[in-house]
């Protein structure tokens, strides 16, 4: 079955950087987008990044554009995260999260279909 | 691309018909998805396409779609719905979500 485990978070102070990584497996990872989606304590979801399934194209939030890069090794099953210059409003859980089928959707629309536990990101001083 | 959701909270008994609306600020060509999501959990991907049903999810729930409104109806709630659910418009990027419906106990 499709497993996403997030790992990397932590506490880091404003202006620092962390690297998050996904571990992907149970399904043709090579094969798929993925997404990073995060959510701050009590608020709702936020989608942060995307990656095409052979890494030529990206996509970022406004929010985090310029600062976090997403990348992927299709030879490992991972999605990687590098975050840098933090904000305290980076604070939330990040979830990578698994693109739609294409044959689902006929290729158009970019749902979520299976998610990770998350991995929790605190930014404080 | 805007996500209006509503309302932010509903409470509701078990049997109940519940309905969630989300609105787009543009048209999003029905590219619209419902997911459900329980504390301390991950979202959950319900609907997607607006009205198609993603596989293992309950019949109960179902998606509609009038222009740039969308609606979410759990035709009979039963004691597991009791979450939160998120809209979020496929259609371009930024992706965007609606803030969010908590569906609690009556």
């Amino acid at each position: 079955q499709v497993q996403l485990l997030e790992s990397g978070g932590g506490v880091v102070q404003p202006g620092g950087s962390l690297r998050l990584s996904c571990a992907a497996s149970g399904f043709a990872f090579s094969s798929y987008g993925m997404h990073w989606v995060r959510q701050a304590p009590g608020k709702g979801l936020e989608w942060v990044a995307y990656i095409r399934y052979d890494g030529s194209v990206k996509y970022y939030a406004a929010s985090v554009q310029g600062r976090f890069t997403i990348s992927r090794d299709n030879s490992k099953n991972t999605l990687n995260l590098q975050m840098n210059s933090l904000r305290v409003e980076d604070t939330a859980v990040y979830h990578c999260a698994k693109k739609l089928p294409d044959i689902l959707t006929g290729g158009f629309g970019d749902y979520f279909d299976h998610w990770g536990q998350g991995t929790l990101v605190t930014v404080s001083s | 691309i805007q996500m209006t959701q509503s309302p932010s909270s509903v409470s509701a008994s078990v049997g109940d018909r519940v309905t969630i609306t989300c609105r787009a600020t543009q048209g999003i060509s029905s590219r619209l998805a419902w997911y459900q999501q329980k504390p301390g959990k991950a979202p959950n991907l319900l609907i997607y396409g607006a009205s198609s049903l993603q596989s293992g999810v309950p019949p109960r729930f179902s998606g509609s779609a009038s222009g740039t409104d969308f609606t979410l109806t759990i035709s009979s709630l039963q004691p597991e719905d009791f979450a939160t659910y998120y809209c979020q418009q496929a259609n371009d990027f930024p992706l965007t979500f609606g803030g969010g419906t908590k569906v609690e106990i009556k």
